[in-house]
């Protein structure tokens, strides 16, 4: 059971132009939602995130969006430079266990690649 | 700030026998998660400590995974016996730990390597 499903393995943009890596959800009590950026031998980072009462945020070149009635998220990199080249997980959060704990479940990931 | 730590970075093992992987996570750091990462596929969790005690180990298959986390901080993930579909990379991750209002996020480890022949 995939609930969190990202349906492009991989994506190929030159630099300047705008990556876009979409995410799809299943589970509607989901509530936050991240994008991880890992290279390779590294573990993810944390790149950028939205809760669910928002449909856009926005860090610098990254903006998220989120498309609650489809969904659907997306993560815009504009303009995309060829440090960006990684792969990207998209995760969604809605559980909240004992002590609020909060559990992530993970996009199987995009390889972006900015080609100069 | 030193980032999550986690030892060793590659392991081979064959089929039957058993592995520990060892995490140390971000100074004050109260939650700490285990997650598995197979090839082609996003992390599962595996568990995740509050403090000393286990918040979530739904995802362990508890008849070979084993975790433990004395004292709170260091942590240690051992497999016995070891199984070919356990190849993969093990991440730990740790954040500051639920605060209402706030957000968690969680920080990675570089992950341990496993392969099982």
């Amino acid at each position: 059971d995939q609930q969190v499903k990202q349906n492009s393995p991989s994506l190929s943009v030159q630099e300047g132009r705008i990556s876009i890596l979409n995410c799809d959800y299943t589970n509607s009590m989901f509530d936050y939602f991240l994008w991880y950026k890992k290279y390779p031998a590294e573990g993810p980072t944390f790149l950028i995130s939205i809760s669910s009462i928002k449909d856009k945020n926005e860090d610098g070149r990254f903006t998220v969006f989120l498309n609650k009635s489809a969904k659907h998220l997306s993560l815009h990199i504009v303009p995309s430079q060829p440090g960006d080249s990684a792969v990207y997980f998209c995760a969604a959060s809605g559980s909240r266990g004992i002590q609020g704990a909060q559990k992530l479940v993970f996009g199987q990931g995009t390889r972006l690649t900015i080609n100069p | 700030e030193a980032g999550v730590a986690q030892s060793p970075r590659y392991k081979i093992i064959e089929k039957r026998q058993s592995v520990a992987f060892w995490c140390n996570p971000i100074s004050g750091h109260a939650t700490l998660y285990w997650y598995q990462q197979i090839l082609g596929q996003g992390p599962k969790l595996l568990i995740q400590f509050q403090n000393n005690g286990v918040v979530d180990d739904s995802q362990l298959p508890k008849d070979r995974f084993s975790a433990e986390r004395l004292k709170g901080v260091d942590s240690t993930l051992k497999i016995q016996p070891a199984k070919l579909e356990d190849s993969a990379v093990y991440l730990c991750a740790s954040s500051l730990g639920f605060r209402p209002g706030r957000t968690d996020t969680q920080y990675f480890g570089p992950g341990t390597r496993l392969t099982v022949l």
